[in-house]
C-alpha cells in the first residue's frame, strides 16, 4: 500500500519563484492536513482539508494557498517563495476528524534562496 | 501562550533497557494528547494517544502517563531496540476532535547496542 505519497521529494526555489507541492493518498480518507517542520519547533499546521472541495486555514497559512479537487489529493501551492518558506513540508491524511490516525507522507525538503 | 515542550532534547539508553520520554504541556484546558515517533528522513508515526480522563494507557511495548496535576505527560518504551531509535514528540489538543493540535519539538532516543 503506498499510503501518503508527497510529491517531489526535494526542491530548491529561487526567491519569487512558485510551486506547488502534491500530495496523494490511497486510503480514501476525508481529511487531510499540510504541516511544515523547522528546527527547533513542533510541526505547524499550514492548511487543512475536511473533504473534498473544501479547504481552511491552519496555524501559519500566509504566504500559502490549497486546493482539495479530488479526494485524494491536496496540493500545497506557493505563489511566491520566499527564504522564511524553507521548510520540510509534511502532507498528513485521517480516517477520522480527530487525526488520531493520521498517516504522514515521507516529507519534502524545500530550499529558499 | 500555551505550547508544549519536552525536558529534553536527547536521551540515550542501552539496549534492552526501558526508556522514559517526558512532555509537559502549560494548557490545562488540554484534554487529547498524542505520541509520535519520527525516524530520520520520514514522517511522523502515531504510536499512542490519551484522553484527559485517563491516567495511564499501555500498547505494545509502551506506556503513556498523564499528570494533570502537574501536567505532564510521559511515554515509557520498554525492552528498547535498535529500531526505537527516532525523535520522539509529543501533540496536544484542548478539544478531542479538534484537527488542530499543538506539537512539541521532540527528543531524540538513540539506542545504544
Amino acid at each position: 500500500n503506498a499510503g501518503v505519497t508527497q510529491t517531489p521529494k526535494f526542491r530548491v526555489l529561487k526567491t519569487g519563484q512558485s510551486m506547488t507541492l502534491l500530495c496523494a493518498q490511497d486510503m480514501n480518507h476525508e481529511y487531510m492536513y499540510w504541516y511544515r517542520q523547522d528546527p527547533g519547533m513542533g510541526l505547524r499546521l499550514i492548511h487543512y482539508s475536511v473533504g473534498e472541495g473544501t479547504t481552511a486555514k491552519g496555524e501559519v497559512p500566509d504566504g500559502y494557498n490549497v486546493s482539495r479537487l479530488k479526494k485524494q489529493n491536496f496540493l500545497l501551492g506557493l505563489e511566491s517563495a520566499a527564504p522564511s518558506q524553507t521548510s520540510v513540508y509534511f502532507c498528513a491524511s485521517s480516517l477520522l476528524r480527530r487525526n488520531t490516525e493520521a498517516f504522514f507522507g515521507q516529507g519534502t525538503r524545500l530550499t529558499v534562496v | 501562550g500555551e505550547s508544549v515542550g519536552l525536558h529534553l532534547p536527547t536521551l540515550s539508553v542501552q539496549e534492552g533497557d526501558n526508556s522514559i520520554i517526558n512532555c509537559a504541556y502549560s494548557n490545562s484546558a488540554s484534554d487529547y494528547f498524542i505520541w509520535y515517533k519520527q525516524e530520520s528522513g520520514k514522517g511522523p508515526q502515531f504510536i499512542i494517544d490519551i484522553r484527559s480522563n485517563m491516567d495511564k494507557r499501555q500498547g505494545q511495548r509502551v506506556t503513556v502517563l498523564l499528570n494533570k496535576t502537574v501536567k505532564h505527560l510521559s511515554l515509557q518504551i520498554a525492552a528498547t531496540q535498535p529500531g526505537d531509535s527516532a525523535v520522539y514528540f509529543c501533540a496536544e489538543t484542548p478539544n478531542f476532535g479538534n484537527e488542530k493540535l499543538t506539537f512539541g519539538t521532540g527528543t531524540r532516543l538513540t539506542i545504544i547496542p
